[in-house]
């Protein structure tokens, strides 16, 4: 089993909608909850991190953690043609990071 | 910008010959990491270092070694290179300040023919 499981989409969107990306971790052991965005051959960017569950928000993106559950979100409001990207899902205990295979979301104008 | 510079940028190899890549920090970071990144697999880590000379395997280590006699400079070594290297790889580091995040490099692509 892996340690992030991540549905890898693809997830085609019309702008202005509202996106919401999922993913599922393992090993409640895990402390801090992060996403990235990663544009075509580029490197991952952090979006957002987070470390006690609830919700995070910063501008139009709302991260959210169930540690109950395992399961992370992240919302993207008010969707632009510019979110179009992959976004990854990560984790971490210890010294290691974990991430989700991605999801690839396009929104279309 | 986490002050992370990664070079070649682009290299096309052959098979058999060894390859180093070279991961660059402005920042002083303790921890600094190799992955690749293959579709259907996501981030795959290869090494990690957690200081000057001392290193680890990640998961898919076979193939690779790892150098750091300078806390700015990481390398990753293919020391035989085969058609199932070629990837992109990303060099990251841990942002101790911030939370425990990582941040990466614009990433190295190779292709090994």
């Amino acid at each position: 089993q892996k340690e992030v499981e991540q549905d890898p989409g693809p997830l085609s969107v019309p702008e202005g909608a509202i996106v919401s990306l999922n993913c599922t971790y393992s090993n409640s052991a895990f402390q801090y909850f992060m996403w990235y965005r990663q544009y075509s051959r580029k490197g991952p960017e952090l979006l957002m991190y987070t470390y006690s569950s609830g919700n995070k928000e910063d501008g139009r993106f709302t991260a959210q953690v169930d540690k109950s559950s395992k399961y992370i979100s992240l919302f993207i409001r008010d969707s632009q043609p510019s979110d179009s990207a992959t976004y990854l899902c990560a984790v971490f205990t210890g010294n290691q990071f974990y991430f989700g295979t991605g999801t690839s979301l396009t929104v279309i104008p | 910008d986490a002050g992370i510079t990664q070079s070649p940028r682009h290299k096309v190899t052959e098979t058999g010959t060894p390859v180093t890549l070279r991961c660059h920090q402005t920042e002083n970071h303790r921890y600094m990491y190799w992955y690749r990144q293959d579709p259907g697999h996501g981030l795959r880590l290869i090494h990690y270092s957690y200081g000057v000379k001392d290193t680890d395997k990640g998961e898919v280590s076979d193939g690779y070694s790892v150098s750091r006699s300078k806390t700015e400079d990481f390398l990753l070594t293919l020391e035989s290179a085969t058609s199932s290297q070629t990837s992109v790889y990303f060099c990251a580091i841990k942002g101790e300040l911030s939370g425990n995040t990582i941040y990466f490099g614009e990433g190295s692509w190779l292709t090994v023919v």
